[in-house]
């Protein structure tokens, strides 16, 4: 069974720094890996889709890679803002299924 | 604007008492999934659904129920069987089929209270 783990499980630090949080993974048969971010009381949304077949993705300041062989994910935050304070989730799904598997979540806290 | 809506955002139950929470997708997309999400845990999936009118059970479907007659509705019904329902739901969607991008989309979910 896959099984998705996100450390650290919180993170503080001041603004303007560069953040690295990772997602690890037990099997590396993955159709596609997600970067979700939730605010509190708020529903998931979606930073980037990284596909089997991909090494990394970019959005903005945002950018996820991927390694497949070592289980891995980092999704890198550029010049952190007070505005990226949130959770930030993982999912991976496997390949020949449509279930996700969601990792507990990296709590971050950017202060000004 | 295309998304997902749930409804309500708040919704309070009584012990003994069935409760339905509504999940709505203009995205066009096949799959739908319900979740539940409890403080310091991942999300657990309770339901979901690749096509109209066929769905299964996730990891923690007991005590729950779920319809799915339009492509674009998928509600979830918390039955009184449900010990312990308190948390907050959130719903999903995403495409189905390989060589699509199967991005998985959510809604702005649900909080559940039992009084």
């Amino acid at each position: 069974k896959q099984e998705v783990t996100q450390i650290p499980a919180a993170l503080s630090v001041p603004e303007g720094e560069n953040l690295v949080l990772n997602c690890s993974f037990t099997d590396s048969a993955i159709y596609n890996l997600q970067w979700f971010r939730q605010d509190p009381g708020k529903g998931l949304t979606s930073l980037l889709l990284i596909q089997s077949s991909q090494r990394e993705q970019t959005s903005g300041r945002l950018n996820a890679s991927l390694d497949k062989s070592s289980g891995r994910s980092t999704l890198y935050i550029a010049a952190s803002q007070p505005g990226d304070s949130a959770t930030y989730l993982c999912a991976v799904r496997p390949g020949g299924s449509y279930i996700p598997t969601f990792g507990r979540g990296t709590s971050l806290i950017v202060h000004p | 604007d295309g998304g997902i809506t749930q409804s309500p955002k708040y919704l309070f139950r009584k012990e003994g008492q069935n409760v339905t929470l509504s999940c709505e997708q203009n995205l066009n997309h096949d799959a739908m999934y319900w979740y539940r999400q409890d403080p310091g845990q991942g999300l657990r999936l309770i339901y979901y659904s690749q096509i109209v009118n066929d769905f299964q059970k996730g990891d923690i479907a007991e005590g729950y129920s779920v319809s799915r007659e339009k492509k674009e509705s998928f509600p979830l019904t918390v039955t009184s069987a449900q010990k312990n329902p308190t948390a907050f739901y959130l719903c999903a969607s995403s495409i189905v089929g390989q060589g699509r991008e199967d991005e998985q989309f959510f809604g702005p979910g649900t909080r559940l209270t039992v009084l």
